[in-house]
């Protein structure tokens, strides 16, 4: 299918525990970025990526690792979860870094960490 | 720190209303102010974005007003229908070493009732 997609949908994992969350676009844009999704804050930016083998850190990395060795992928893995990670995951992308560029958002990744 | 304030955090209105949400900036070097529509168990959608040289942009029922010099910004979904239920973000970006950062607002959650 086209498009932007987010893979588990759900996910329920213990404190300590590695897990990660995948991200698949099939448009070749150049731009993926992860937000969480928290009640009162908003999205809030955790990494994002111009292209393959670039990334870099947003505004709460924290905790966070993030890859991406090709240009369709963008896997976010959360390396010891802790509680305060439960959230609903985005992952989006855009098609170049010119100005205005609407970014396209994922389904979202409901993670709970217990 | 919250860039971007939203108000209200969320809104009941009649059907064939105005449903009014506003947004306030802070940072005066933003230069594109998107909105984003989310449905339950969707990832947000840009619905309509203004830039800092037009002070209002309609398409269709939806309207952004934008005050530069008060640095706020609002969106008005005219004869409001059920199917606008929603979470709206406004969001400000700006040119962040080559891409676009976006910065969005808390979310109103919006409900149209019959």
């Amino acid at each position: 299918d086209a498009g932007i997609t987010q893979s588990p949908r759900y996910k329920i994992t213990e404190t300590g525990r590695q897990v990660t969350l995948m991200c698949h676009q099939t448009w070749s844009h150049s731009y993926m970025f992860w937000y969480r999704q928290d009640l009162g804050h908003g999205l809030r930016l955790i990494y994002y990526s111009a292209a393959a083998d670039i990334t870099d850190k947003g505004e709460v990395p924290d905790g966070y690792v993030v890859s991406r060795s090709k240009t369709e992928n963008f896997p976010l893995t959360l390396e010891s979860a802790t509680r305060s990670q439960t959230s609903v995951y985005f992952c989006a992308s855009s098609p170049t870094a010119g100005a205005y560029n609407e970014q396209f958002f994922g389904p979202g990744t409901r993670l709970t960490v217990l | 720190q919250q860039q971007v304030k939203q108000s209200p955090q969320s809104l009941i209105v009649q059907k064939g209303g105005i449903s009014i949400i506003n947004c306030a900036y802070e940072n005066t070097a933003f230069d594109y102010f998107p909105w984003y529509q989310q449905f339950p168990g969707k990832g947000p959608a840009l619905l309509i974005a203004i830039r800092p040289d037009v002070s209002e942009k309609k398409e269709g029922r939806f309207t952004i007003s934008f005050n530069k010099s008060a640095k706020q910004f609002s969106l008005h979904i005219m004869d409001s229908q059920p199917g606008d239920s929603a979470t709206y973000f406004c969001a400000a970006s700006i040119d962040s070493g080559g891409y676009q950062k976006v910065t969005f607002g808390t979310g109103t959650k919006l409900q149209v009732i019959p």
